[in-house]
């Protein structure tokens, strides 16, 4: 493909629901990266994957976010019992390898607001 | 934990001006800085990546500069245009991306 590509583009839920938020990376790139963006603010890191496994979680808020990347392409960010406080821009990103020598490319994000 | 700070929030010049935008970081351990720009409703488009090890890249009418030791980068912009009008964002990674709030930055025709 083109490039990161993300649904859906908008999302609105009902507080307490649960939203899944997925991500196709650029083919070949193994380095996958999630962040939330709220209004006015640089984007936050929240998790990395490397190939299939999360390589580092430390961002994620809290126990209602999950991501998965089961075949090492595809990722999704799974919210349980979302709360208005998650109403925020969630942007995806790859490299191909990681970011320390290779540039992220971004998607254009997935604009969630919970109700 | 590393704080990054860019410095001014936002700036409006009229067009053909060069300017200066100015991110600062609190940890010098940093694999790479990196300067992205923001187009309202999109997503981030990286627009110079430095290294650790360098200090300084070019594009075009883009330069970065990296000072390390001081915790300081700085993105110079000759002969801004009206297409330069968006959100520039500075990151730095060590371990993982830390972003500042970015410049807004509109160029008048």
């Amino acid at each position: 493909g083109a490039g990161v590509s993300q649904t859906p583009s908008n999302k609105v839920t009902e507080k307490g629901k649960y939203v899944e938020l997925r991500c196709d990376p650029i083919s070949g790139h193994t380095a996958l990266y999630w962040y939330r963006q709220s209004l006015g603010q640089g984007p936050e890191f929240l998790i990395y994957f490397q190939g299939t496994g999360a390589a580092d979680d430390s961002g994620l808020p809290n126990d209602r976010f999950f991501a998965v990347r089961p075949e090492g392409s595809v990722s999704t960010l799974k919210i349980q019992r979302t709360e208005r406080g998650d109403s925020a821009v969630y942007l995806c990103a790859s490299s191909l390898r990681d970011s320390s020598t290779d540039t992220q490319y971004f998607g254009p994000g997935t604009r969630l607001t919970v109700l | 934990k590393q704080e990054v700070t860019q410095i001014p929030a936002a700036l409006s010049v009229p067009e053909g001006e060069n300017l200066v935008l100015n991110c600062s970081f609190t940890d010098s351990a940093i694999y790479n800085l990196q300067w992205f720009r923001q187009d309202p409703g999109k997503g981030l488009t990286s627009l110079l990546l430095i290294q650790s090890s360098q200090r300084e890249q070019t594009s075009g009418r883009l330069n970065a500069s990296l000072d390390k030791s001081s915790g300081r980068s700085t993105l110079y912009i000759a002969a801004s245009q009206p297409g330069d009008s968006a959100t520039y964002l500075c990151a730095v990674d060590n371990n993982d991306m830390r972003f500042g709030a970015g410049t807004r930055l509109t160029v008048k025709p």
